[in-house]
Formats: C-alpha cells, structure tokens, sequence
C-alpha cells in the first residue's frame, strides 16, 4: 500500500526558513515522481512542482519558482519542500503528491498535508 | 484566475446525474490526459478519474470522465448525500501541471 506520511503542523515568523518532509513507503521511491501542491485557505488546488528521485530531474510551477525548493533523499525515500524566507502569504496546507512513473501521469497518491501558518 | 476553467458550483437532488465541465486549450486538455481528484472538507484530495476515463479501483462507476478536444467533464450518475465534496481537473501544460479552480458539489 503507497503511503506519504507528512510532518507536522508548523507556526513560524515571516523570514524564517522552513523544511517540510514526506516520507514514502509501500512503492519503488526512485521511479516516480513526488512533488507538492499547496492550498491557502478556503481555497483551491495548486501544484507547485515535482522531483524525479532517481537523478533529481524537477519540474516546476512558474508561480513558485525561485521561492521554494523541492528535494529528495533517496536514501529515507523522503521529499522535502524548502523555504528560505517565508511571507505570510505561505499560509496554506501542503500536501506531498505522488505522481505516475512517466511524466504524463498526474497525482495519484497524496499525503495527509501539512498546514503552514507564518505570522509576525 | 485558473488555466482550466470550472463552474464553482454544481447542485442536484439524490438520483441525479451532475456533469461538472473543465475548459482548456490545446497547451493542456488538448494534447494530455484529464484527470480528476474528490476533496471533502478537512481532508486530502482523492484521485477519482485518470487518464481521462479511467477509474482507480474503489471508486463507483457512478463516476465518469470523459474529454472531447480542449473541454472534459465528470458526470455524477445516480448523486448520493456523500458526494456533496470539491471536484477539480487537472492536466499538464507545457512543463508544469494546471489545476481547475474546484467545484463545489451540493446535493440538495
């Protein structure tokens, strides 16, 4: 059975850095992609980016380019979703999605989320 | 202001059929796969229709999706009380993935 077990829910300052996990079990880490999608609050679904674990191919929205970073340890089967300086408008739930093995399949299994608030 | 586009609401009473429609181009719809995902409040979406019409095992086949040039859509048959949830499309575009805003699916 696939399943992504995220952290926990985070309170932090804008400008602070942050690092969220996802851990993979139940399928072959390294030939799927894994990548996150965000929701603010009471609102809908956006797909930020993707990691290929095996060689770290990415693929990225443009609308969160430059500001997140998405990575992986192969070895713990674990996705990370990084920050370096969060805003307030980071306030969301985060869900680590599991993508097909070919780059046309979309999300297929998605974690629990992790809600990040940032706030002064 | 989402890529693909869907009516933010939809209703209808038990035994209906609710067709919700996704609209996009030929960068997205238009030359990849549809697929759509169930979300209830509080929870993390569910993948509910793949590769345009194709349903993962455990979901009824009361859902179905269906694509015709730039458009798709996701029809409820025979709407129960538990699939009052959001319904969004999704598809790649270009290099990057695109979702629809969501419909909010009401049974009244």
């Amino acid at each position: 059975e696939v399943q992504l077990v995220q952290s926990g829910a985070e309170v932090k300052k804008p400008g602070e850095s942050l690092n969220i996990s996802c851990k993979a079990s139940g399928y072959s880490f390294t030939t799927h992609w894994i990548g996150w999608v965000r929701q603010m609050p009471g609102k809908g679904l956006e797909w930020m980016g993707i990691i290929y674990p095996d060689d770290s191919d990415t693929r990225d929205s443009p609308s969160f380019r430059g500001h997140v970073t998405i990575s992986v340890d192969k070895s713990i089967s674990t996705a990370y979703l990084q920050w370096g300086s969060l805003k307030a408008s980071d306030t969301a739930m985060y869900y680590c999605a599991r993508h097909g093995i070919h780059l046309g399949e979309l999300v297929t299994h998605w974690g629990q989320g992790t809600l990040v608030t940032v706030s002064s | 202001q989402s890529v693909l586009t869907q009516p933010p609401s939809a209703s209808g009473t038990p035994g209906q059929r609710v067709t919700i429609s996704c609209s996009g181009s030929s960068s997205n719809i238009g030359s990849n796969y549809v697929y759509w995902y169930q979300q209830f409040p509080g929870t993390a979406p569910k993948l509910l229709i793949y590769r345009n019409n194709q349903r993962p095992s455990g979901v009824p086949d009361r859902f179905s999706g269906s694509k015709s040039g730039t458009s798709a859509s996701l029809a409820i048959s025979g709407l129960r009380s538990e699939d009052e949830a959001d319904y969004y499309c999704a598809a790649w575009n270009g290099r990057h993935v695109v979702f629809g805003g969501g419909t909010k699916v009401t049974v009244l």
